[in-house]
């Protein structure tokens, strides 16, 4: 079964320090992506980074990166210096294949606080 | 600003009876997704359209519809066969539905409760 396991339901950081959110995927493709969303409180979802499974090199956009490890099927999300604007969920999202339609399946998500 | 729209943000329905979610998009964008949240839960695929006049069922269709008339909009029906309907709706789009790097983006999402 294709899925996507977040196990921590919540996380604090303090202002300024570095957070990593976990995510670990089960799927049974060779090629596959996989993306992280942040859902603040008024309820959008922000993409925040993707990476494919064939990318050699590790995601970065800005203070996200995404430490991808294929061998363990972990695709954890780091965040560098956190603002008090990171406080959010955050969800892990996989793309499959679906009789050629790509769709996703999100894991139940990480709450993040950060403190000041 | 290009961007997805959802109307109302809150929505009340009464038992017995359809609502209607509104989603535009000004993206240009071909795909289009309608996604249900309950708490403490990731998204789930209601619907999905790769183009105008077609669409089909997610994961969870039982209980809604939806229809495909215009590029720019996808409107989500809730009858009264959904038994369950109160939940956070985000409308989703992207650019098209097999591309590999489809990233989907969303609007601000219609929180429907039942009285």
């Amino acid at each position: 079964a294709q899925k996507i396991t977040q196990t921590q339901p919540g996380m604090f950081v303090q202002e300024k320090e570095a957070v990593t959110l976990d995510c670990t995927y089960d799927t049974s493709d060779q090629s596959y992506g996989l993306f992280w969303y942040k859902q603040p409180s008024s309820g959008e979802m922000i993409f925040l980074i993707y990476q494919g499974s064939y990318d050699e090199q590790n995601a970065t956009e800005g203070r996200y990166s995404l430490n991808f490890q294929k061998a363990r099927k972990s695709a954890n999300l780091v965040i560098s210096a956190s603002q008090l604007g990171d406080s959010a969920m955050y969800f892990c999202a996989m793309r499959v294949m679906n009789t050629g339609f790509q769709k996703l399946v999100f894991g139940t998500g990480t709450r993040l606080l950060v403190s000041p | 600003d290009g961007g997805i729209t959802q109307s109302p943000k809150y929505l009340f329905r009464k038992e017995g009876q359809n609502v209607t979610l509104s989603c535009e998009q000004n993206l240009n964008h071909d795909a289009m997704y309608w996604y249900r949240q309950d708490p403490g839960q990731g998204l789930r695929l209601i619907y999905y359209s790769q183009i105008v006049n077609d669409f089909q069922k997610g994961d969870i269709a039982e209980g809604y519809s939806v229809s495909r008339e215009k590029k720019e909009s996808f409107p989500l029906t809730v009858t009264s066969a959904q038994k369950n309907p109160t939940a956070f709706y985000l409308c989703a789009s992207s650019i098209e539905g097999s591309w590999a790097k489809n990233i989907q983006y969303f609007g601000a999402g219609t929180r429907l409760s039942v009285l």
